[in-house]
């Protein structure tokens, strides 16, 4: 069990280009999980699948953020027009009951 | 989140414990976990409580009191290793079920 996957492990982008953040969840887990960390805000939700079908995105900034779920086995973050405000370290998590959540590595952002 | 809250810091000496509390204000509390998070590295799942009273794990053990919205995660025989950031996090039934993050205690074990 490899546990969960988050590729790239660190991304480089310029003000105003896109980045897209992948992850794949342990083999079976039914609920997916983004969050995203900074030393100012802490740990914040972002939005959640389960079952591939999103529950809640209610922390997604609106306008720029988006995720997908295309299949079991692979996630996305997408985000547009990056910022430099936009640089945190972003965690996939999944699940199989929500009780327990399994992190992965993170992909650390810094966009310039 | 959600009002859930911690201290920042605490600092203990290895060999004796440590008690990291948690207080929530969430009106559909479903279940409250703990996870340890070292610097650089993604949280760990630690511990899972949903009913009151204590569930003692061994080196670490959680306390639970519903009524009061309070929850501490506690360490006996600190090792320097137990140096790390403790997340209190709690699930909302009246929120999708998300769960809500605190912001972390910094434990600082000393020898």
């Amino acid at each position: 069990n490899a546990g969960v996957i988050q590729t790239p492990r660190h991304k480089v982008t310029g003000k105003g280009q896109e980045a897209t953040l992948w992850c794949e969840p342990i083999s079976g887990h039914s609920a997916v999980f983004w969050y995203r960390q900074t030393i100012v805000q802490g740990l914040e939700f972002l939005t959640y699948f389960r079952n591939q079908a999103p529950i809640d995105d209610s922390g997604m900034p609106k306008e720029r953020f988006s995720a997908q779920m295309p299949n079991q086995s692979h996630s996305t973050l997408k985000i547009q027009s990056t910022q430099p405000q936009d640089s945190a370290v972003y965690l996939c998590a999944s699940s199989l009951a929500q009780d327990t959540q399994y992190f992965g590595p993170g992909t650390r952002l810094l966009v310039l | 989140g959600q009002g859930v809250e911690q201290p920042d810091n605490l600092m203990s000496v290895e060999g004796t414990f440590a008690r990291v509390n948690c207080t929530y204000s969430t009106s559909g509390f479903n279940g409250l976990s703990w996870y340890q998070q070292r610097e650089g590295h993604a949280p760990v799942f630690l511990s899972y409580v949903v009913l009151d009273g204590l569930k003692d794990s061994g080196h670490f053990s959680t306390f639970l009191s519903r009524s009061n919205g309070y929850s501490y995660l506690l360490l006996t025989e600190l090792q320097i290793k137990d140096s790390a950031s403790y997340l209190c996090a709690v699930r909302d039934r009246n929120n999708n079920n998300r769960i809500f993050f605190g912001d972390g205690t910094q434990l600082v074990v000393k020898p």
